[in-house]
């Protein structure tokens, strides 16, 4: 039963355009969102959080959106750099509980020059 | 001054052997943490210690265990490899539970185990 669901394997967008990565949830008990960005043969890297009573955070060029009702967030990041081009894992964990980080199966991001 | 380290990076071994896997961080960090990504890039975590103390141990089978010598080693020995238990491990680890930040763990660079 996978909890956190990221539908799209892959993504291409043009270089200096929005890149949207999208995660679906469905524990309600999830209060705690974050983002991690990889690159191949490192290990994730944490890129930007939100907690369940925001619905936005910004972080230089990239942004969280939370949507509880839809059980449903968004990385968007723009302008794209190359720099980007990376696999992207949506995280998701209930703040009272024992830092149990839940993962998606990520999302290969091109950025294409 | 790498924050989470691993040893070794690749591991190739034969069924039915016994191996170990370290994992070191130097950021200060009081909780440690092993995750499993299998072939289908699935991440998914095995234990976490805080304090040398165990708090997640997620049905993992019981030929794997996981041994904190301090709260910045977290060490993963795995006993009678199986071909499925080829995957790559990360090691990871974040701040106090009590910290609001507790929650952005640090990975190191992954071990790929190979079982042939």
């Amino acid at each position: 039963d996978q909890q956190v669901k990221q539908n799209s394997p892959s993504l291409s967008v043009q270089e200096g355009r929005i890149s949207i990565l999208n995660c679906d949830y469905t524990n309600s008990m999830f209060d705690y969102f974050l983002w991690y960005k990889k690159y191949p043969a490192e290990g994730p890297t944490f890129l930007i959080s939100i907690s369940s009573i925001k619905d936005k955070n910004e972080d230089g060029r990239f942004t969280v959106f939370l949507n509880k009702s839809a059980k449903h967030l968004s990385l968007h990041i723009v302008p794209s750099q190359p720099g980007d081009s990376a696999v992207y894992f949506c995280a998701a964990t209930t703040i009272f509980g024992n830092e149990k980080l839940t993962f998606g199966t990520g999302t290969r991001l091109t950025i294409i020059p | 001054d790498t924050a989470v380290s691993q040893t070794p990076k690749y591991l190739v071994t034969q069924m039915g052997n016994d191996k170990s896997i370290k994992c070191e961080q130097n950021l200060g960090h009081d909780t440690m943490y092993w995750y499993k990504q299998d072939s289908k890039k699935f991440l998914k975590i095995m234990f976490s210690y805080n304090n040398k103390e165990l708090i997640i141990n997620e049905t993992v089978p019981n030929r794997f265990s996981p041994k904190s010598p301090d709260k910045a080693h977290l060490n993963l020995h795995i006993n009678s490899l199986e071909l499925g238990d080829s995957a790559v491990y990360f090691c990871a680890s974040s701040q106090d539970p009590r910290d609001q930040r507790a929650y952005e763990q640090y990975f190191g660079p992954g071990t790929r185990l190979t079982v042939t």
